[in-house]
């Protein structure tokens, strides 16, 4: 069936950064673009930015321009959110969803910002 | 960057209707916003009810729609049950940038 395996929690300093992958199983890879989106504990939802997965263009929030990478290997089918500069408020859940009406989730990645 | 207005919490008697509302700090939400509602229960992720204003998934119970109402989007539930009482989640696209919504706070009571 369709999912979405997204790599295992992180505890990472101030200033360093954080890369979570997203790796796609049972439909082409290359067929939906991939969405990250984050949510800190209590918080909203954050949309962080998506790419295409066939071409690789991205676009990205506002709020995270500059500071966040999203790519991906068609090869492994799957995505990558590269989040540098890390601060204690990016301590979140950090998701993967599928661009197909973002029908499929991620479990979702915990990112830990701690000194 | 837009912002995306919910009402931060509502309360609906169990087999009553509510209706959820999405707003844009750039005018009306059309159609071309591609309005999206999710739901929420702790610990879990976000579950996508409704896609490009009023479609639904597979998943989605009948007794959940979506509509544009009065410049904004619109969740209707008519029939709550006790499982829906959850966060609700509005997603507006911006020129293909997408931004949420705060989220409303929903409670079967």
């Amino acid at each position: 069936q369709v999912q979405l395996v997204q790599s295992g929690a992180e505890v990472k300093k101030p200033g360093a950064s954080v890369k979570v992958s997203c790796k796609a199983s049972g439909y082409t890879f290359t067929s939906y673009a991939i969405h990250w989106v984050r949510q800190a504990p209590g918080q909203r939802l954050e949309w962080m930015g998506w790419i295409n997965a066939g071409n690789g263009n991205t676009k990205y929030s506002q709020k995270f321009q500059g500071r966040v990478t999203i790519t991906r290997d068609t090869s492994a089918s799957t995505a990558y959110m590269e989040l540098s500069s890390l601060r204690f408020e990016d301590t979140a859940v950090y998701y993967c969803a599928r661009e197909r009406y973002m029908d499929v989730w991620g479990k979702g990645t915990t990112v830990t910002v701690s000194s | 960057q837009a912002v995306v207005t919910q009402e931060p919490s509502l309360t609906v008697s169990p087999g009553g209707t509510v209706t959820l509302t999405c707003g844009s700090s750039t005018g009306a939400v059309t159609s071309g916003h591609f309005p999206y509602w999710f739901q929420q229960k702790p610990g879990q992720a976000p579950r996508t009810l409704i896609y490009d204003t009023s479609n639904q998934h597979s998943w989605t119970p009948a007794r959940f729609s979506g509509s544009l109402l009065g410049g904004k989007a619109a969740l209707t539930l008519s029939g709550a049950q006790p499982e829906d009482e959850a966060e609700y989640y509005c997603l507006l696209s911006y020129s293909g940038a997408r931004v949420f919504g705060g989220g409303t706070k929903l409670t079967v009571l």
